[in-house]
């Protein structure tokens, strides 16, 4: 695709229940990042993968939170037992090459509601 | 680690005034400065970058000058037009790691 693809665009969950967040990035991009947003706020950065290297998961809230990518192209984000204060935005983005060097394309989020 | 302070937090100009954003870092390792573009129901988009080897940079009515003494970078927008009206982003990083993002500027072009 011509630009970065997150799904579902929304998910309402219920309390207590996983939730799985998929980011299919630019094709040739090699690095990849989640961040979430709160509602009128900035940017939080959860994790950040770079080729076959050991991924960045300095920025994960919780151990609730995990990541993975797979064969280097899309990449995935599980929170298990969601909580309320899980709602929010988890935005993807891909840059070409390495960590804050080059531009990254965010896709356009997944709104999360927990109810 | 990086740092990045943005003000104002809300901005309000009226149509075919100029706006300006400025930001500070901390780490003066740091060597590259994107500002994003947050329109409604999106995602971030990159308006207009710089490096540390460079003191400014013009793309038509946008430009970003950065002071690597002081540590700050401003973005400059003029003759602002309704459709200019979104949340901006700065955001620094040192080499080799992830951006750190400012808190952001709503800017709201008056008609």
């Amino acid at each position: 695709g011509a630009g970065v693809s997150q799904s579902p665009s929304n998910k309402v969950t219920e309390k207590g229940k996983d939730v799985e967040l998929r980011c299919d990035p630019i094709s040739g991009h090699t690095a990849l990042y989640w961040y979430r947003q709160s509602l009128g706020q900035g940017l939080e950065f959860l994790i950040y993968f770079q080729g076959n290297s050991a991924p960045d998961k300095s920025g994960l809230p919780s151990d609730r939170f995990s990541a993975e990518r797979t064969g280097g192209s899309v990449s995935t984000l599980t929170i298990q037992r969601t909580q309320q204060e899980d709602s929010a935005v988890y935005l993807c983005a891909s840059s070409f090459s390495g960590r804050g060097d080059t531009e990254a394309f965010f896709g356009q989020g997944t709104r999360l509601t927990v109810v | 680690g990086e740092n990045v302070e943005q003000h104002p937090s809300t901005l309000s100009v009226q149509e075919g005034d100029s706006a300006v954003i400025k930001c500070t870092y901390s780490d003066s390792a740091s060597n590259y400065f994107p500002w994003y573009k947050q329109e409604l129901g999106k995602g971030p988009q990159l308006i207009i970058d710089i490096r540390s080897n460079v003191g400014e940079k013009k793309d038509q009515r946008i430009a970003v000058t950065l002071n690597k003494t002081a540590k700050h970078f401003s973005l400059h927008i003029t003759e602002t037009q309704p459709e200019d009206s979104a949340v901006y982003f700065c955001a620094a990083s040192p080499p080799g790691q992830n951006f750190v993002f400012g808190p952001g500027t709503r800017l709201s072009v008056l008609p």
